[in-house]
C-alpha cells in the first residue's frame, strides 16, 4: 500500500497570509494526487486533481504543485472561509490512501 | 443538479448487517466509476471501495474485503454498499463519491452528504 504523510499535521494563520501544506508518497505516484477540503460535518470537495489542475469552481488562491513523491498545496491569501481540514490523495492505485488531513485554523 | 444522497445508516450491533444506499442524479450515472469512503468519529478519511461503470472491476480495502460488497443499479442510478460482520471499527460516516472519470483513477468530485454508521451492544 502507498502511504501518505501529510506536514504539518495542525497549522495556525491570519486572514491574508500564505500557506503551504505539503504531503509524500511512499513510492511515486506520477501526479496521482488530489487534494481537498473538509469543513465541519461537511463532506470533503475536490480543490485539485492530477496534482496541480483546480477543480472548476475552486478559487485561483488555491494551487498545487509536486511530481515524483513530494507534492504541495498553496494557498495564496487565506480568506476567512478557507478555515479547514485538507486532505490529500493519492489515486495511482488501490488502495487509494488519504494523508492524516491537516487542520487549519485561525491564529 | 449533480447530486448523491446516501441512506440506510443506522445503529447496529457487532456481527449484524447493514445496506447503505446512494442515488445520483443530474449527471449519466452509468458512465462514471463510483466510491465509498467512510471517517470514523473524529478521524480522517478512508477509502472503502470502488466498481466501474459496468460493475467489471470492483476493489475493496484490506479492512473491509470478505466483509463489505460494493453494488450498483445503472437503471435504478444507485450504489450499493452491503456490509456484513460488523464490528465496531466500521462505525463512521460513508460517504459515496464520484470518481471525474470512468476506467482510470482519478479523484472524487462529487460527494454525497454521509451517512451514519454505529456498530455497538
Amino acid at each position: 500500500d502507498i502511504q501518505m504523510t501529510q506536514s504539518p499535521s495542525s497549522l495556525s494563520a491570519s486572514v491574508g497570509d500564505r500557506v503551504t501544506i505539503t504531503c509524500r508518497a511512499s513510492q511515486g505516484i506520477s501526479n496521482s494526487l488530489a487534494w481537498y477540503q473538509q469543513k465541519p460535518g461537511k463532506a470533503p470537495n475536490l480543490l485539485l486533481y492530477a496534482a496541480s489542475r483546480l477543480e472548476s469552481g475552486v478559487p485561483s488562491r488555491f494551487s498545487g504543485s509536486g511530481s515524483g513523491t513530494d507534492y504541495t498545496l498553496t494557498i495564496s491569501s487565506l480568506q476567512p472561509e478557507d478555515f479547514a481540514t485538507y486532505y490529500c490523495q493519492q489515486y495511482y492505485s488501490t488502495p487509494y490512501t488519504f494523508g492524516q488531513g491537516t487542520k487549519l485554523e485561525i491564529k | 443538479e449533480v447530486q448523491l444522497v446516501e441512506s440506510g445508516g443506522g445503529l447496529v450491533k457487532p456481527g449484524g448487517s447493514l445496506r447503505l444506499s446512494c442515488a445520483a442524479s443530474g449527471f449519466t450515472f452509468s458512465s462514471y466509476s463510483m466510491n465509498w469512503v467512510r471517517q470514523a468519529p473524529g478521524k480522517g478519511l478512508e477509502w472503502v471501495s470502488s466498481i466501474s461503470s459496468s460493475s467489471s472491476y470492483i476493489y475493496y480495502a484490506d479492512s473491509v474485503k470478505g466483509r463489505f460488497t460494493i453494488s450498483r443499479d445503472n437503471a435504478k442510478n444507485s450504489l450499493y454498499l452491503q456490509m456484513n460482520s460488523l464490528r465496531a471499527e466500521d462505525t463512521a460516516v460513508y460517504y459515496c463519491a464520484r470518481a471525474r472519470r470512468d476506467g482510470y483513477p482519478d479523484a472524487f468530485d462529487i460527494w454525497g452528504q454521509g451517512t451514519m454508521v454505529t456498530v455497538s451492544s
